[in-house]
């Protein structure tokens, strides 16, 4: 499975644009990226999906270039709610994940 | 989308004995569920891969006579953890996969079970 590189933290401020970048060098042809997030004491949740360009959904957007070694999950307007860790991963379907260390989040008001 | 029970949210038991987590997938079926067990300020660490009528598959260094996976119907799998000891105090986290495209990963979590061993 490809290896994710991530930055180990990130410090915002409420209503501003957060976005984290994603490494992995060694993406396979049939691996898709996958960013989930999670809360202290609860399972991850899943946040978004894609395989290539850009892809939107109701509470973020991810970006990933023509050579998909890298993808941008870009959280719009944060909060509080959303301190947390995000986590990326990339695999081929179905297939168990390999969480990397993950970048904690941190919201400040 | 999809959701993942489990149960209990947490547990204290005490060391030498079993604990039995169930994971359900409560609206949909799911072939193949994946246990995780996360350490306090860690990433998740996936055990095993429950095959729903087959064995369990476990990642090495996960002892699979102690870590005892059950997957008996399309929406349940369950991990007895035997003979606890301290060292097995945790957070144990079940995820299943929603059936579909087989390049889809979509993967759907449980809350979580806390178990703390005295």
């Amino acid at each position: 499975l490809a290896k994710t590189t991530q930055p180990i933290s990130m410090d915002s401020y409420e209503g501003q644009e957060v976005n984290i970048t994603c490494s992995h060098n060694n993406i396979a042809t049939n691996d898709y990226i996958t960013w989930y997030q999670q809360f202290p004491s609860q399972g991850p949740r899943f946040i978004i999906q894609g395989y290539k360009t850009k892809v939107t959904n109701e509470v973020a957007s991810l970006f990933i270039p023509a050579d998909r070694k890298s993808s941008t999950l870009s959280l719009p307007r944060v909060s509080l709610s959303d301190t947390a860790v995000y986590y990326c991963l990339v695999a081929p379907g179905r297939r168990a994940l390999t969480f990397g260390s993950g970048t904690r989040l941190q919201v400040q008001p | 989308g999809a959701v993942v029970s489990q149960h209990p949210s947490w547990v204290i038991c005490k060391s030498g004995t079993s604990v039995k987590i169930e994971c359900r997938s409560l609206d949909f079926q799911a072939t193949t569920m994946f246990w995780y067990r996360q350490f306090p300020k860690q990433s998740l660490m996936l055990m095993a891969t429950s095959n729903e009528g087959s064995k369990a598959t476990y990642e090495q260094g996960v002892e699979k006579d102690k870590f005892l996976i059950n997957h008996a119907s399309l929406t349940l799998s369950t991990l007895t953890v035997t003979s606890a000891h301290p060292e097995d105090s945790s957070f144990y986290i079940c995820s299943a996969g929603t059936s579909g495209r087989e390049s889809y990963n979509e993967q759907f979590f449980g809350p979580g079970t806390r178990l703390t061993v005295l």
